[in-house]
């Protein structure tokens, strides 16, 4: 059964350096996520991608949060100074068109700033 | 936009009981509810979704309701075992973009 993979599974970094998470979403899916559950927290909403553009944003993500895809199979979140508080389990999720709304879930990043 | 409410937090139930989880949402023009459940350390998983053209949905002993007029719905486990403990989360799609909106989540054990 096709999957969301999301790498690392785990990082740690210092505060104020740069991280990029990435994830490789279903490979006919069109519709990407991203979002962030500090732990033992709710899921909350950061990003959506459609068409190689953000579609929708939260307020959660802001300038330094952003978003590519790169090369058509990956799809990335890159917070450039990361902050004590983005300590979360971060996951990607994609859709394969608006209809179709089954949102997978990848296994998560474990994100730990020190 | 949406807003997702969750109740309970928390619910424990004896091996074999029903559990219902209940949630509302605010904006009626979302029309897709899914539910997740998420075991520890581990992705959610969709396991029942309904959209809003239908009142009821079931699936073995998993079924989810619809009231669309009040706004809310529920998910109902029968015959709960162990298996079924982790936490359960409802989430609605807001209509005016591709976004889902979690409601909070319900821990849900299962005491044999």
């Amino acid at each position: 059964e096709p999957e969301v993979t999301q790498t690392p599974s785990h990082q740690v970094t210092q505060m104020g350096q740069e991280v990029i998470l990435r994830c490789v979403p279903i490979s006919n899916h069109l519709y990407f996520y991203w979002y962030r559950q500090i732990l033992g927290q709710k899921v909350e909403f950061l990003v959506s991608f459609y068409n190689n553009e953000i579609s929708e944003k939260s307020e959660i993500f802001d300038d330094q949060f952003s978003v590519e895809r790169p090369d058509g199979s990956n799809f990335t979140l890159k917070i450039r100074s990361t902050k004590l508080e983005d300590s979360a389990m971060y996951f990607c999720a994609s859709i394969h068109t608006f209809m179709n709304t089954e949102a997978f879930f990848g296994q998560g990043t474990r994100l730990t700033v020190v | 936009g949406e807003n997702v409410e969750q109740h309970p937090s928390t619910l424990s139930v004896q091996e074999g009981d029903s559990a219902v989880i209940k949630c509302t949402y605010s904006d009626s023009a979302s029309n897709y509810f899914p539910w997740y459940k998420q075991e520890l350390g581990k992705r959610p998983q969709l396991i029942i979704d309904i959209r809003s053209n239908v009142g009821e949905k079931k699936d073995q002993r998993i079924a989810v309701t619809l009231n669309k007029t009040a706004k809310h719905f529920s998910l109902h486990i029968t015959e709960t075992q162990p298996e079924d403990s982790a936490v359960y989360f409802c989430a609605a799609r807001d209509n005016y973009g591709q976004n889902f909106v979690f409601g909070p989540g319900t821990r849900l054990s299962v005491l044999p």
